[in-house]
């Protein structure tokens, strides 16, 4: 069965500073992997994912993942946080056939404050 | 955020009542999907249609009830709910289920459902 993990319910950073909100995950096989991005009062949008090729994958708003197959992990980070960033943050993944046609599955999501 | 709408967006209603939960996509989609998100757990998959068939029941109680008569709505039926199902219920839609590599779920804002 896959799954996902995001270890910290919880991440603060100051307002300016690089940010990096964490992933891991368990499938059979290789993985598709997704972030995405909830606000107050809103559904969630899509921001990245990780498909095939470069490990660094860049989407929306500044934000970036890293792949990292050995330690099954698709971390988040941005460069320089902005106060408009704070929000919830939920790692996907979904299994590469012949594994079958799986469901994406989320993790539990991982609140991100930034300070001013 | 007009791609995918979803009305009412708050509801209470008594464990006896019957009540239905309406979305609507304008991506020209052929998906959609009910998640069910609960605090601090994982989001929940409940149901999936790709061009209008049913392809996920994720073992969801017989008090929900799906429906999707075109690929731009989908509905949920509600009855004799329980406490527990109060959450906030989130509907997507994305271009197929079924494709690899997967394409990106596209959210409405949800229903607040309480259940009293």
């Amino acid at each position: 069965a896959q799954s996902v993990a995001q270890p910290e319910d919880q991440v603060n950073v100051a307002e300016g500073n690089p940010l990096t909100v964490k992933c891991t995950y368990s499938v059979s096989g290789n993985p598709y992997l997704f972030w995405y991005v909830q606000y107050p009062n809103r559904g969630l949008q899509f921001l990245l994912k990780y498909i095939t090729g470069d490990n660094l994958v860049k989407g929306s708003y500044g934000f970036e993942a890293e792949f990292n197959k050995s330690q099954t992990s698709f971390h988040l980070k941005k460069p320089s946080a902005l106060v408009s960033d704070s929000a919830l943050y939920f790692c996907a993944v979904r299994a590469i056939p012949p594994s079958g046609n799986t469901p994406l599955v989320f993790g539990k999501g991982t609140r991100l404050s930034v300070i001013a | 955020e007009t791609g995918v709408t979803q009305t009412p967006r708050h509801l209470v209603m008594g464990m006896t009542n019957k009540k239905s939960l309406k979305c609507e996509q304008h991506l020209g989609h052929n998906a959609m999907y009910w998640y069910k998100q609960s605090a601090k757990k994982p989001l929940e998959l409940m149901f999936v249609y790709n061009f209008k068939e049913q392809t996920e029941n994720n073992s969801v109680p017989s008090r929900f009830s799906p429906e999707c008569p075109n690929s731009s709505h989908l509905f949920l039926h509600l009855h004799t709910l329980q406490p527990e199902d109060s959450a906030l219920y989130l509907c997507a839609s994305s271009q197929d289920s079924l494709g690899y590599p997967p394409y990106e779920q596209y959210f409405g804002p949800g229903t607040r459902l309480t259940v009293t």
